[in-house]
């Protein structure tokens, strides 16, 4: 079974830095894109970044570019999301994503989601 | 940037009704547009990709359709378990954007 934990939420104060992550599970982690993506309270769902299964290509949103660096540790199944310069409007639950590729278009789109982590960023 | 409209923002209907979603890129994405269920407090669960492919174990009441700019998801006949919030995303270039959902409630 495919599991994503994400940990690493948490309330913190804007200016400050704060690195989520993602256990990957139930499948090999290795062979797999992934991605972040943010759901602010009440919000609508917002794609943060995504990685190549051996880091080649990483992407970002321009909201985020800068501050944010994916990363993966693929010998620890383990995704990683640094924040620095938190802002309040960074205030969401961060989704890890699996990204699956499929033949008929040679492209991937978003199977699997984690439960997410909730960061709260307030004075 | 590519966006994506959906409408409406919301609808009420009831158990066994027909519903119809509609979502509208800012400029031909092919069909590289995905389809996402959302319930409260629960991460997205995948429903349908390349606009009209059913996700592996999503019911067949779910259905998908359209290419370029215009899209529509239908539900055949809502159940109870089918109240929620629908996105539609586009992946067909960087960024990647989502419509800004639609919540279906109960009439």
């Amino acid at each position: 079974e495919v599991q994503l934990v994400e940990s690493g939420g948490g309330l913190v104060k804007p200016g400050v830095s704060l690195r989520l992550s993602c256990a990957a599970s139930g499948f090999t982690f290795s062979s797999y894109k992934m991605n972040w993506v943010r759901q602010a309270p009440g919000k609508g769902l917002e794609w943060v970044s995504s990685i190549s299964s051996s880091t080649t290509y990483i992407y970002y949103a321009d909201s985020v570019k800068g501050r944010f660096t994916i990363s993966r540790d693929n010998a620890k199944n383990s995704l990683y999301l640094q924040m620095n310069s938190l802002r309040a409007e960074d205030t969401a639950v961060y989704y890890c994503v699996r990204d699956l590729y499929y033949d008929l278009q040679a492209s991937y789109y978003f199977d699997y989601w984690g439960q997410g982590t909730l960061v709260t960023v307030s004075s | 940037d590519i966006q994506m409209t959906q409408s409406p923002s919301s609808l009420s209907a009831s158990v066994g009704d027909r519903v119809t979603i509609t979502c509208r890129a800012s400029q031909a994405i092919s069909n590289y547009l995905a389809w996402f269920q959302q319930k409260p407090g629960k991460a997205p669960k995948s429903l349908i990709y390349a606009a009209s492919n059913l996700q592996s174990g999503v019911p067949s009441k779910f259905s998908g359709s359209g290419s370029g700019t215009d899209f529509t998801l239908t539900i055949s006949s809502l159940q109870p378990e089918d109240f929620a919030t629908y996105y539609c995303q586009q992946y067909n270039s960087y960024p990647l954007t989502f419509g800004g959902g639609t919540k279906v409630e109960i009439k």
